[in-house]
């Protein structure tokens, strides 16, 4: 069964150092989408893309955080400086876009720590 | 009012038991729904897509009731292993395929 990919899993950072994460959708997915989840809450959009372009980041930090997906296919998003409230679990998900399907799977997430 | 609302429970319920939880949206224009489950610490999994007419897998029902707004999950002849968070989720009829979460329901199955 294809599976969306993340890495690395957990990661402890201090605090106004820099954190990258990866994220590798299921193929042919053209939709990938960036979430961060807090404890009790549901998971929050930070950034859609459509193939490479973004296509929604509008609850995207943008003062320190950044995503990309040059070729459309992998993508990153980096946090820089990090800041102690940015401690939560960094979701990716991808969707067939044009399918008419709404359904997104997720990766395994990577959970960060800002000491 | 958020969006999709859920109780947060948790529901406590003995094994075996039936247990059933509700979710409300506002948005009366949405047109898909889901359940995902989602266990301590790991991502969500997709459980059921929501169809106009009901649907049932195994143990799980879904239904919908749009005159309502509320979608809700039956789940018979509960397990252990079916503790966990449910989060409702609904489609945003903005579009741009994204979809709207609800905060989830806990579910505890006790032996």
């Amino acid at each position: 069964e294809a599976e969306v990919a993340q890495s690395p899993r957990y990661k402890i950072t201090e605090k106004s150092q820099a954190v990258a994460f990866w994220c590798d959708p299921i193929s042919g997915h053209a939709t990938l989408y960036w979430y961060r989840q807090i404890l009790g809450q549901g998971p929050e959009l930070l950034v859609q893309f459509q193939d490479e372009s973004v296509v929604d980041d509008s609850q995207l930090p943008k003062d320190r955080f950044s995503a990309e997906r040059l070729k459309g296919v992998d993508s990153t998003l980096k946090i820089q400086p990090a800041e102690l409230g940015d401690s939560a679990m960094y979701l990716c998900a991808s969707n067939a876009w044009g399918t008419g399907a709404y359904e997104q799977y997720f990766g395994p997430g990577t959970r960060l720590t800002v000491t | 009012r958020k969006e999709v609302e859920q109780d947060p429970g948790p529901f406590n319920v003995p094994e075996g038991a039936t247990v059933a939880f509700n979710c409300t949206y506002s948005n009366s224009a949405s047109q898909s729904f889901f359940w995902y489950r989602q266990d301590c610490r790991k991502e969500p999994k997709l459980l059921m897509s929501v169809y106009s007419s009901g649907n049932e897998d195994g143990r799980f029902t879904a239904q919908l009731n749009r005159a309502s707004q509320y979608i809700s999950l039956l789940i018979r002849d509960s397990k252990l292993s079916d503790s966990a968070t449910y989060l409702c989720v609904v489609n945003n009829m903005d579009s741009n395929y994204q979809l709207i979460w609800g905060a989830g329901t806990k579910l505890i199955i006790k032996p």
